[in-house]
């Protein structure tokens, strides 16, 4: 069974300052999808972004980038410029991409809380 | 024109009640879904539906049924309500990109459904 393990159950950063949150996941299959959601008090979950594995390159989404590292199993997300509203939970997600498997739900970390100081 | 929509969004009841929780979809995805999310932030899934048929039951108690009467719906029924099934329950749906692989990554969520047993 695939894991995600989110090791920093709160971060903090100064606003316009860039954090980096940390993830690593476990799994024996080579095609799946990454992703990093954010969870504010509203509770809505929120995609940030999304990471494919069979893809090298890194995801980038305006202030937010991915250090996708496949061999090592990490995949970290960083916040450039941080604002006010960036302020929530942030989930690290894995799902498989194995089309025999159909659709195949999320499994998701613990979760790291950010908080933002102004 | 929300995408996934869950009723009702917050819920108080006594133990030993029975209760519902709906989820409707108008984005004519195939598979639908039901995670928890407990008192820690922690999120699992409970149960994957597609195309109406069950096709994951994480180990839950089977006091909890889940329902899928078409492809737009997915309820969820919880009997004998216990102080422990407070928590936030949040539909999801997904479209599967099929056997041919086509690339179908993301889950919509609902706003959640905030479950008080008192």
């Amino acid at each position: 069974a695939q894991t995600v393990t989110q090791s920093q159950p709160e971060m903090s950063v100064q606003e316009a300052e860039t954090v980096t949150l940390s993830c690593t996941y476990d799994t024996s299959e080579s095609d799946y999808y990454l992703f990093w959601y954010k969870q504010p008090p509203s509770r809505q979950m929120i995609l940030v972004i999304r990471q494919e594995a069979y893809k090298q390159q890194n995801a980038t989404e305006n202030r937010f980038s991915v250090n996708f590292q496949k061999a090592a199993k990490s995949f970290s997300l960083k916040i450039s410029d941080s604002q006010l509203g960036d302020a929530a939970m942030y989930f690290c997600a894995y799902r498989s991409a194995n089309k025999n498997k159909g659709n195949t739900p999320l499994v998701f970390g613990k979760g790291t809380r950010l908080s933002v100081i102004a | 024109d929300t995408a996934v929509s869950q009723t009702p969004k917050y819920l108080v009841t006594q133990m030993g009640n029975d209760k519902s929780i709906k989820c409707e979809q108008n984005l004519g995805h195939d598979t639908m879904y039901w995670y928890k999310q407990d008192s820690k932030k922690f999120l699992k899934i409970m149960f994957s539906y597609n195309n109406k048929e069950l096709i994951i039951n994480e180990t839950v108690p089977n006091r909890f049924s889940p329902k899928s009467p078409d492809k737009a719906h997915l309820n969820l029924h919880i009997n004998s309500l216990e102080l422990g099934d407070s928590a936030v329950y949040f539909c999801a749906s997904s479209q599967w990109g099929g056997l041919a692989g086509v690339r179908a990554w993301e889950q919509y969520f609902g706003p959640g459904t905030r479950l008080t047993v008192t």
